[in-house]
């Protein structure tokens, strides 16, 4: 069974930095594409970009360029989401998703709240 | 940059009834790359149809979709209790594009 397991909620304050994860087992994770997507409250969905494990192939939608990091361990089957200064607007749900177009599995997602 | 419009906004429809959801891209869009997904509240948003027409695993044929060029349609042929979400259609118009259009609720009326 192919599942997509992220971390847990995070509670952060402005300017701290954040990695969230994403654990996919069930299938090869080297051959797809994972994605990050974010939904902010009460809003639609936003692709944020992509990362190919099998050999770190990045790929970031314009609107999130400089603003985040992606990577991946593929040793453990991981894939990573990550911010060297949070703001308040980064408040959101974040999901990664196998593939990108379709994504055909999605993790749970992970809610990141930034508060002072 | 591609731009998808999803219309109406909002259908409110009752049980037993055709749901038909609309996006339209403000370019030419692959049929290979237009997929369907529905969220429900709380919940991880699932893949419905991709290619344009063709329905992912496990998903009930009263759901379809079809479409070509900048016009695409999802319709629930009868709407169940479980089909009240809200649906988003998304096209990969390039390796950086991978747009979803603004959604579509479907309510209870």
């Amino acid at each position: 069974e192919v599942q997509l397991v992220q971390s847990g909620a995070e509670v952060k304050k402005p300017g701290e930095s954040l990695k969230i994860s994403c654990k996919g087992s069930g299938y090869s994770f080297t051959s797809y594409w994972i994605g990050w997507v974010r939904q902010m409250p009460g809003k639609g969905l936003e692709w944020m970009g992509i990362i190919y494990p099998g050999d770190s192939d990045t790929r970031y939608s314009p609107s999130f360029q400089g603003q985040v990091t992606i990577s991946a361990d593929k040793s453990i089957s991981t894939a990573y989401l990550q911010w060297s200064s949070l703001k308040a607007s980064d408040t959101a749900m974040y999901y990664c998703a196998r593939g990108a177009a379709p994504a055909d599995y999605w993790g749970q997602g992970t809610l990141v709240t930034v508060s002072s | 940059e591609i731009v998808l419009t999803q219309s109406p906004g909002t259908l409110s429809l009752s049980p037993g009834e055709r749901a038909t959801l609309s996006c339209r891209a403000s370019q030419s869009v692959s049929s290979s790359y237009l997929a369907w997904y529905q969220q429900k509240p709380g919940q991880a948003p699932r893949l419905l149809i991709y290619g344009a027409s063709s329905r992912a695993t496990g998903i009930p044929d009263r759901f379809s979709g079809s479409g070509s060029g900048t016009d695409f349609t999802l319709t629930i042929s009868r709407l169940e209790p479980e089909d009240f979400a809200v649906y988003y259609c998304q096209q990969y118009g390039s390796s950086t594009e991978f747009t979803f259009g603004p959604g579509t609720k479907v309510d209870i009326k």
